[in-house]
């Protein structure tokens, strides 16, 4: 059963970046769609971007273009998301989880397996 | 993109009830939707997908159903583990969205 474990987390000021690993333990990227979701405190799930790693395009939400990437290197299964110009209010739990993709259908499922989560904190 | 309005925000419920959580999608998107339960300080886990298909491992007293752009889930026999927030997300098309959350907290 695959497993996805992120890096730790993390304590940055406000303007800089900030770059978080997913690393797939007990499988593999293939058929999997990658996304990265975030949570503030308290506050609702916010989808920033995911990436098909055997395709390697990446999708992103609106608010984060320009200031996300997302990756994924397949030969170790692992995604990373960075983000950039940061600001107090990018302050949150960011999660990596996986959906089964079908490259019959074109479509991914649910995200079925999700990270522990990375607390990112912007703070001068 | 497409919107998704979740409601209601919060419900109070005691055991035993039946708990139902409604999603409109902005837009029809077929049967592409997915529950989660989020409990706090933990990861979202996945219930339902596909609209209507129970993730395995997943108890029977939840359910979900409909399509194009209106969806429900349903809780039967409240459990005291199912106290928790709710969220859907459609997966029909990108940007990938979430519902606003349902917190449902004993009553």
């Amino acid at each position: 059963q695959v497993q996805l474990v992120q890096s730790g987390a993390e304590v940055t000021k406000p303007g800089s970046s900030v770059k978080v690993s997913c690393k797939a333990s007990g499988g593999t990227f293939s058929n999997s769609a990658i996304s990265w979701v975030r949570q503030a405190p308290g506050q609702g799930l916010e989808w920033v971007g995911g990436i098909i790693p055997i395709f390697g395009t990446p999708n992103y939400a609106q608010k984060f273009q320009g200031r996300v990437t997302i990756t994924a290197d397949k030969s170790t299964s692992t995604a990373y998301m960075e983000l950039s110009s940061l600001r107090s209010e990018d302050t949150a739990v960011y999660y990596c989880a996986r959906a089964q993709h079908s490259v019959l259908t074109g479509y991914s499922d649910g995200m079925d397996v999700w990270g522990q989560g990375t607390t990112v904190t912007v703070s001068s | 993109a497409i919107r998704i309005t979740q409601s209601p925000s919060s419900l109070s419920a005691s055991t035993g009830d039946r708990v139902t959580i409604t999603c409109r999608a902005s837009q029809s998107i077929s049967s592409y939707l997915a529950w989660y339960q989020q409990k706090p300080g933990k990861a979202p886990k996945l219930l339902i997908y596909a609209a209507s298909t129970l993730q395995s491992g997943v108890p029977s007293r939840f359910s979900g159903s409909g399509s194009g752009t209106d969806f429900t889930l349903t809780i039967n026999y409240l459990q005291s583990e199912d106290f928790a927030t709710y969220y859907c997300q459609q997966y029909d098309s990108y940007p990938l969205s979430f519902g606003g959350g349902t917190k449902v907290e004993i009553k």
